[in-house]
């Protein structure tokens, strides 16, 4: 099973900063089939980046995902009010699935 | 866009089962993978299992094989998540997600709350 390890657990940045969130894999990720979520209280993981780098749907360019192999990096630049959640990396490659602990981005 | 609608809350006893079911509609469902993703109060998301329903076989995370039963019925575009021997902590939210192939889980239906008291 691909352990993933997401840094730091609490991140506290002011809206208009740049956020930097970590995720690295015990192996290597196939296909760098590694996504990004963001899930708010009481709502719905929300996918926001695919294979590493790629954009989802409707998400602001100001998310941005890098990486490949076991290390991967989520960039929110320019913090907005919304952005303000819990990140949740996540590898899709191989079974079984698994997912980060999560980072949550606070307001400081 | 497809839009997957979970079943209603449960509150079980120890020791039963629940079967949560998963609906897809707009768009394709039988090529796509389905996956079940739970969600305990204050922590984080933890992969069950998911199943293509095409193929019908489930591949499940080994923490749940043996407990959890996923299936899927084409005919209504439906999938089903069954726990057995339910714990109280398998108190959580129980979402379900669809895969393309390669793009991520998007969507995820609405969840479903479990509990599970005596």
């Amino acid at each position: 099973e691909i352990v993933l390890t997401q840094s730091p657990g609490t991140l506290s940045l002011s809206p208009g900063e740049r956020a930097t969130l970590s995720c690295r894999a015990s192996q290597s990720v196939s296909s760098n089939f590694l996504a990004w979520y963001q899930q708010k209280p009481g709502q719905v993981p929300r996918l926001l980046i695919y294979v590493a780098s790629r954009r989802a749907t409707s998400i602001p360019d100001r998310f941005s995902g890098s990486g490949s192999g076991t290390d991967f990096t989520l960039t929110i630049n320019r913090l907005e009010p919304e952005d303000f959640a819990v990140y949740y990396c996540h590898q899709y490659g191989r079974a079984p699935f698994t997912f980060g602990p999560g980072t949550k981005v606070e307001i400081k | 866009q497809v839009q997957l609608v979970q079943s209603g809350a449960e509150v079980k006893k120890p020791g039963s089962s629940v079967k949560v079911s998963c609906k897809a509609s707009g768009g394709p469902f039988s090529n796509v993978g389905v996956h079940w993703v739970r969600q305990a109060p204050g922590q984080g998301l933890e992969w069950m299992g998911g199943i293509i329903p095409i193929f019908g076989t489930p591949t499940y995370s080994q923490k749940f094989q043996g407990r959890v039963t996923i299936t899927a019925d084409e005919s209504t575009n439906t999938a089903y998540m069954e726990v057995v021997s339910l714990r109280s902590e398998d108190t959580a939210v129980y979402y379900c997600a669809t895969d393309p192939g390669g793009f991520g889980f998007d969507p995820w239906g609405q969840g479903t709350l479990v509990t599970v008291s005596s």
